[in-house]
């Protein structure tokens, strides 16, 4: 399968403690955010969305928060867990071409 | 409900031939994309489809690519003929409403180009 991780930021997490995984943004028209999560072998999976009229938001053990001034994205995983492992990838949606643009991803390692 | 569907799952060819993938997305959903990620990079647009109708096609690398969806239904992207850059993980999306939004992703096709 593919072989991700290569040449991505890693983030090592004990299991049980939360992890914060970050993603800085450029473009300021972006109106929609979006995490992915890729395990190895799969297609990235949903994990959580939030629109630009908002800074924060809520899912089952994971938290997005939105920082527009400094255009700053990040992902809170509660109680990391083993199955957490993967490569997750911020994505954001310029509302002029309503298109995902994704960023280079970060690889989290959880250890048992 | 079936997700996203991509054939085949890895496809390994030598440079200067010709490769078709096949995406099906999640019935019903007109929106149709494909994504693609070179080793280690960011997962980068290629093209989005509106039911049958290329509503954008800017990241599409150049003439060696070409896709297709007949009937608004499932589609193909060819590469011919194929060189050695563009080896990596090729990813259908499709989503039901909204544009650029909560896409649904397949499980991909490795190219390896020899």
């Amino acid at each position: 399968g593919e072989s991700v991780g290569l040449h991505l930021p890693t983030l090592s997490v004990q299991e049980g403690d939360n992890s914060i995984i970050n993603c800085a943004y450029s473009n300021s028209a972006s109106d929609y955010f979006i995490w992915y999560k890729q395990e190895s072998g799969k297609g990235p999976q949903f994990i959580i969305d939030i629109r630009s009229n908002m800074d924060k938001r809520q899912g089952q053990r994971v938290t997005v928060l939105l920082n527009k001034t400094v255009k700053h994205l990040s992902l809170q995983i509660a109680a990391t867990q083993p199955g957490d492992s993967a490569v997750y990838f911020c994505a954001e949606r310029d509302y002029g071409n309503n298109r995902l643009a994704f960023g280079k991803g970060n690889q989290v390692v959880v250890i048992p | 409900e079936a997700g996203v569907t991509q054939f085949p799952s890895h496809s390994v060819i030598e440079k200067g031939q010709t490769v078709t993938l096949r995406c099906d997305p999640i019935s019903g959903h007109d929106n149709l994309y494909w994504y693609r990620r070179v080793m280690g990079k960011e997962i980068k647009f290629l093209l989005h489809f509106v039911k049958e109708s290329k509503q954008d096609e800017s990241g599409m690398p150049n003439n060696r690519f070409l896709a297709e969806r007949t009937g608004g239904t499932y589609s193909t992207l060819k590469v011919q003929p194929a060189e050695l850059e563009d080896s990596g993980v090729y990813f259908c999306a499709s989503s039901p409403a909204g544009v650029g939004e909560k896409l649904f992703f397949g499980s991909g096709t490795q190219l390896s180009v020899l």
